[in-house]
């Protein structure tokens, strides 16, 4: 079935770049998403991919995707305090068109 | 400003008891959906609606029900609530059910059954 990995953690000193990573298990999802929740919030989308893109580039945030081995990653350069959340990948999967979202990474902002 | 409403943002009931929690939008999307937040299982889909009168079960719908009686409301149901469905829920709304439809969410309710 479908399935959308990542891990739970994630520590990153201010200033520093930080790296969320990514893997889903449909070789057919057609659109992959971020979304961020900060505390007490709802989720908003952040940015999202098309399968056939291998990177995507809004201001401090890369999305770099790799179709082959099912991996998607999130940069944000220059981490600040504000980008302290939890990150959802998301794919868009399966016949229905179903979002399945992963279990989210929370990033800690170290001083 | 567009925008997904639900309410309560908090509730604690008793075990047993019928509650109802409320989710609006009001971008004449046409699909909804809730969600249940829980630590460590991330974000799990319960029901979602295409439409209007269009209904359908997500991944753990048994204990909930919902309507979408309107296109702009969509109500959580719980007939007879147990512990186990304490957790967070988020309502979301879409133009699409994927693809560059947007998925909005709510802010959020808590609920607590004891």
């Amino acid at each position: 079935g479908e399935d959308v990995e990542q891990s739970l953690f994630l520590s990153v000193r201010e200033g520093d770049s930080s790296v969320i990573n990514c893997t889903y298990t449909d070789s057919s999802s057609t659109y992959l998403y971020w979304y961020k929740q900060e505390p007490g919030a709802g989720l908003q989308l952040l940015t999202y991919i098309f399968s056939n893109m291998d990177m995507k580039q809004d201001q401090r945030l890369t999305v770099l995707l790799n179709k082959k081995d099912k991996h998607l990653s999130l940069r944000i350069a220059d981490t600040q305090t504000g980008d302290s959340a939890i990150y959802f990948c998301a794919e868009l999967a399966g016949e229905d068109d179903k979002i399945i979202f992963g279990k989210g990474t929370r990033l800690h902002i170290l001083p | 400003e567009a925008q997904v409403t639900q309410n309560p943002r908090y509730l604690i009931t008793v075990t047993g008891k019928k509650l109802t929690v409320t989710c609006s939008q009001n971008m004449n999307h046409e699909y909804m959906s809730w969600y249940r937040q829980d630590p460590g299982l991330g974000l799990r889909q319960i029901y979602y609606s295409m439409n209007v009168e269009v209904t359908d079960k997500g991944d753990v719908p048994e204990g909930y029900k919902v309507s979408r009686k309107e296109k702009r409301n969509f109500p959580l149901i719980l007939e007879s609530p147990s512990p186990n469905q304490t957790s967070l829920y988020f309502c979301a709304s879409s133009s699409g059910a994927g693809g560059l439809g947007e998925q909005y969410f709510g802010p959020g309710t808590r609920l607590t059954v004891t």
